[in-house]
């Protein structure tokens, strides 16, 4: 069964409108992390844990926001979405010796 | 500033042949370059990796080839088979850290 799963795996929203991702890992990963995937960007990161109640700013975390309140999920949060975040977005996560990271299946967001 | 570079962004080599696909970085404080393979709808996952310590991988038929002088490194998918079409994309790890920092990605794919 698939260890990093994410939901839901498309949402439309609409521009303004509140947006959550869910990102759950069975792996027992102190690690996540989440992506979002663009042509002709590739992965970028937004935002990742170390644990439990623990989020760190990625490299373009500017209109999302990261919770983590278990060793499990990892939600990514946009307040108010704008077509800008129209992407596919994956979580990860790690066992935090960065050798590996296991990716969820990702999420097509559409804000329209 | 991108620091891991991708060459080629696309990549058509028929099957049989040997598909090249380059990587470059600019931080000499990375020791660790995993590839992560991605078919269409799914997420990345790991192929093979190398540490900055050695100048060749190998995997089956793939295998990466590192110069750390020169700050490059190549994954040679060699007997290409169509289930090897995908995307490829080169990550890079370093000083201590343990997030990922990803190219842009290599779409390879593999006439019959």
């Amino acid at each position: 069964e698939a260890a990093v799963t994410q939901s839901p795996r498309n949402k439309v929203a609409v521009t303004g409108g509140k947006v959550t991702l869910s990102c759950n890992q069975t792996n027992n990963h102190n690690n996540m992390y989440w992506y979002r995937q663009d042509t002709g960007h590739g992965l970028r990161l937004i935002h990742y844990s170390y644990g439990a109640g623990s989020t760190e700013k990625g490299d373009i975390p500017d209109g999302y926001k990261a919770s983590r309140p278990s060793q499990e999920n990892f939600s990514l949060i946009l307040e108010l979405a704008t077509p800008s975040q129209t992407s596919v977005y994956f979580c990860a996560s790690g066992d935090g010796t960065g050798i590996e990271q296991y990716f969820g299946p990702g999420t097509r967001l559409t804000v329209l | 500033q991108q620091q891991v570079r991708q060459s080629p962004q696309s990549l058509t080599v028929w099957e049989g042949e040997t598909a090249i696909l380059n990587c470059s970085y600019e931080n000499s404080a990375f020791d660790y370059f995993p590839w992560y393979q991605q078919f269409p709808g799914e997420g990345p996952a790991l192929l093979i990796s190398i540490l900055s310590v050695s100048n060749k991988k190998e995997d089956g038929r793939f295998t990466i080839f590192f110069n750390k002088r020169e700050k490059k490194l190549s994954l040679h998918i060699a007997d290409s088979q169509p289930g090897d079409s995908a995307t490829y994309f080169c990550a890079a790890k370093g000083g201590g850290a343990d997030r990922l920092t990803f190219g842009k990605g290599t779409q390879l794919i593999i006439q019959p």
